[in-house]
């Protein structure tokens, strides 16, 4: 099946700083990635949409200057949290669907851990 | 707007019993039904799917069937294993809609005990 990484797996930062991570879909080409955030024992919250070559679309309640996407790519989109605070730690997890996988089919990636201190 | 209804857990399990997650949904278009499985400490995994009504996903033993009549897609499982613990979520893609976004059930956690 598609494969879908994430980088890093886990990240610990201080308060203030900006934090990237990327999301890259290893044997396909994915027009679409999906950026979501899963709080402790809760389900996944949609984030944003992304399209190669476009701007993000971003659910209402996200903020797009805090949460940066970019989807420079055909297999990479990258989010960055910037001026991270406490209350951003969470579980950051894309998706991506698209060119030679079912379009409607999303595969995630592994997640990555963000801890702001 | 579309939505998904799962049953809460937490589901405690003996191995090998029978299995079963509840699933049901509301969707102004045509949706495509999912169930991803999520393994302590790691990502979503695709479990199965299913793209129309009467359509039965299947894989690694588990089943879910596209009820239109019902708007549901229930999982199930004969025999559990305690490998199969994790946190379960039903979802829909609703392509009437002109979007592949996913729209997610809350998630229900089962573990299984030897």
């Amino acid at each position: 099946g598609a494969v879908v990484s994430q980088h890093p797996s886990w990240v610990i930062c201080k308060s203030g700083t900006s934090v990237k991570i990327e999301c890259r879909s290893l044997d396909f080409q994915a027009t679409t990635m999906f950026w979501y955030r899963q709080f402790p024992k809760q389900s996944l919250m949609l984030m944003a949409t992304s399209n190669e070559g476009s701007k993000a679309t971003y659910e209402q309640g996200v903020e797009k200057d805090k949460f940066l996407i970019n989807h420079a790519s055909l297999t990479l989109s990258t989010l960055t949290v910037t001026s991270a605070h406490p209350e951003d730690s969470s579980f950051y997890i894309c998706s991506a669907s698209g060119r030679q996988g079912p379009q409607e089919t999303q595969y995630f990636g592994p997640g990555t851990r963000l801890l702001v201190l | 707007g579309d939505s998904v209804t799962q049953m809460e857990g937490p589901v405690t399990l003996s191995e090998e019993a029978f299995l079963t997650i509840n699933c049901t949904y509301t969707a102004t278009g045509y949706p495509s039904l999912f169930w991803y499985v999520q393994y302590p400490g790691e990502g979503l995994q695709l479990l199965l799917k299913a793209t129309k009504a009467d359509d039965k996903g299947s894989n690694k033993g588990f089943e879910a069937t596209y009820r239109k009549e019902t708007t549901s897609f229930h999982l199930e499982k004969g025999s559990v294993q305690v490998s199969d613990s994790a946190v379960y979520f039903c979802a829909l893609s609703d392509r009437g809609a002109g979007s592949y976004q996913l729209t997610f059930g809350k998630g229900t956690k089962l573990s299984v005990i030897p």
